[in-house]
């Protein structure tokens, strides 16, 4: 089975600080991806990346960073977290670009609350 | 537009009761693949269904089924008999050929009461 870990479940931080949300796959996955989820709103985008030292900007970038310097292992960071960035964050991934209609695989989800 | 709408917010059905999730997208590419993922209480989106856009044929597994309706753009889903650990938020979301990138619906709460 896939699995998709996200180090931490439950964070809080203080705005200002940075913040690193690490996420690790085991299958081997060419494509990762960071999602927010906010009630009403449901997942937006807010990076991805098809290979090592590759990324992309998603449908909500700003504020926002990562970091992908081995294939298993793609991080989100927060330069200066701000309360409007409390969230539930979810990491992705699946098997590659250059086939379509891949199963896109989740982890459990990391919940950050900045005060 | 690509979108993802999933008008209901939330359901409640007591168990047992049959209970329809509706989604409707908009794309105007020819080739696009809609997916549905549960997240329980404990945060995790777990895959249940896959369907690109040139199969057609509904799918049951179990006691969910899917109805894809091109002429509609419709995907939803039944859960026949439903049980408590049905309770769950529920996603349908829209992605495209060459790209694993998801358009997510707003999600339906599903709570299903003893």
């Amino acid at each position: 089975d896939v699995k998709v870990t996200q180090s931490s479940r439950y964070l809080v931080k203080r705005t200002g600080e940075k913040v690193f949300l690490e996420c690790v796959q085991d299958m081997d996955h060419e494509n990762m991806f960071w999602y927010r989820q906010d009630p009403g709103l449901g997942l937006r985008l807010i990076y991805f990346s098809y290979d090592v030292k590759m990324k992309e900007k998603g449908d909500i970038p700003e504020g926002y960073s990562v970091s992908r310097e081995k294939k298993e292992r793609f991080s989100l960071i927060l330069e200066s977290a701000s309360t409007n960035q409390t969230s539930m964050y979810l990491c992705a991934s699946s098997l590659g670009v250059r086939i379509s209609g891949n199963t896109i695989y989740f982890g459990e989800g990391s919940w950050l609350t900045v005060v | 537009a690509q979108k993802v709408t999933q008008a209901q917010t939330e359901i409640s059905v007591v168990e047992k009761e049959d209970v329809t999730l509706d989604c409707v997208y908009e794309t105007r590419d020819t080739t696009y693949y809609l997916f549905w993922y549960k997240q329980p209480p404990s945060g995790e989106l777990v895959f249940l269904i896959r369907r690109n856009s040139f199969d057609e044929q509904n799918e049951i597994s179990g006691r969910y089924s899917w109805n894809f309706q091109k002429s509609t753009s419709s995907f939803n889903f039944t859960i026949t008999a439903s049980q408590v650990v049905d309770s769950a938020v529920y996603f349908c979301a829209l992605t495209f050929y060459n790209t694993d990138k998801l358009i997510f619906g707003t999600g339906t709460r599903l709570q299903v009461f003893p």
